[in-house]
């Protein structure tokens, strides 16, 4: 089955211990990125990576890396968590081209105390 | 003003009945339109492509409207099964980013 797989689903973390959320996708796409969804603030996207060692800032790149260094895995870290980084997060992939919509992984619910 | 906007809702819609929503672009440049529909704390799901000439999908109907830059989406014989949140996502001309509005949010009702 296609499909864009992250993991965990669920995190409760304490402030300051890094963390990786995970993600991979079965589909030969070249197009990956991360969003994290905020109530009132929507979708907003962190980083993106158009093929391997190819990555690139979002609209809210600060306190959060990631790396590609295989195609189908595009993981997500955090060296030092914030409360403010408490949100759900994203995993996507796709073709590269704009007539392409993005199969989006089932989410990341973190929560930093 | 945000690049994609959208009316917030929620739109009560009876069962059966027909329920229409717009979303607005800023960027004149803009290449590819979708809309999504995500269901609560669960991931947006691709619902249908947006083309220039319209198009359907069952009783779901997309228009796009470039010269006042907005697009469209239309829920005939509404189920309750649609009850969700509706994303309306942008690309602009180069590259993969897609911009999201939002979302609306719809209540089908019994």
């Amino acid at each position: 089955e296609a499909q864009v797989t992250q993991n965990p689903r669920y995190l409760i973390t304490v402030t300051g211990k890094k963390l990786t959320v995970t993600c991979s996708q079965n589909m030969n796409h070249e197009y990956m990125s991360w969003y994290r969804q905020d109530p009132g603030l929507g979708l907003r996207q962190i980083y993106y990576s158009m093929n391997v060692e190819v990555t690139d800032k979002g609209d809210v790149p600060e306190g959060y890396k990631v790396s590609r260094k295989e195609k189908r895995n595009f993981p997500l870290i955090l060296e030092s968590p914030s409360p403010n980084q408490t949100s759900l997060y994203f995993c996507a992939s796709s073709f590269v081209g704009e007539n392409y919509g993005y199969t989006f992984g089932s989410g990341t619910r973190l929560t930093v105390v | 003003r945000k690049e994609v906007e959208q009316d917030p809702g929620p739109f009560n819609v009876p069962e059966g009945a027909t329920v229409a929503f717009n979303c607005t672009y800023s960027n004149s440049a803009s290449q590819s339109f979708f809309w999504y529909r995500q269901d609560c704390r669960k991931e947006p799901k691709l619902l249908m492509s947006v083309y220039s000439s319209g198009n359907e999908d069952g009783r779901f109907t997309a228009q796009l409207n470039r010269a006042s830059q907005y697009i469209s989406l239309l829920i005939r014989d509404s189920k309750l099964s649609d009850s969700a949140t509706y994303l309306c996502v942008v690309i602009k001309a180069a590259g993969n980013k897609l911009t999201f509005g939002g979302g609306t949010r719809v209540l089908v009702k019994p």
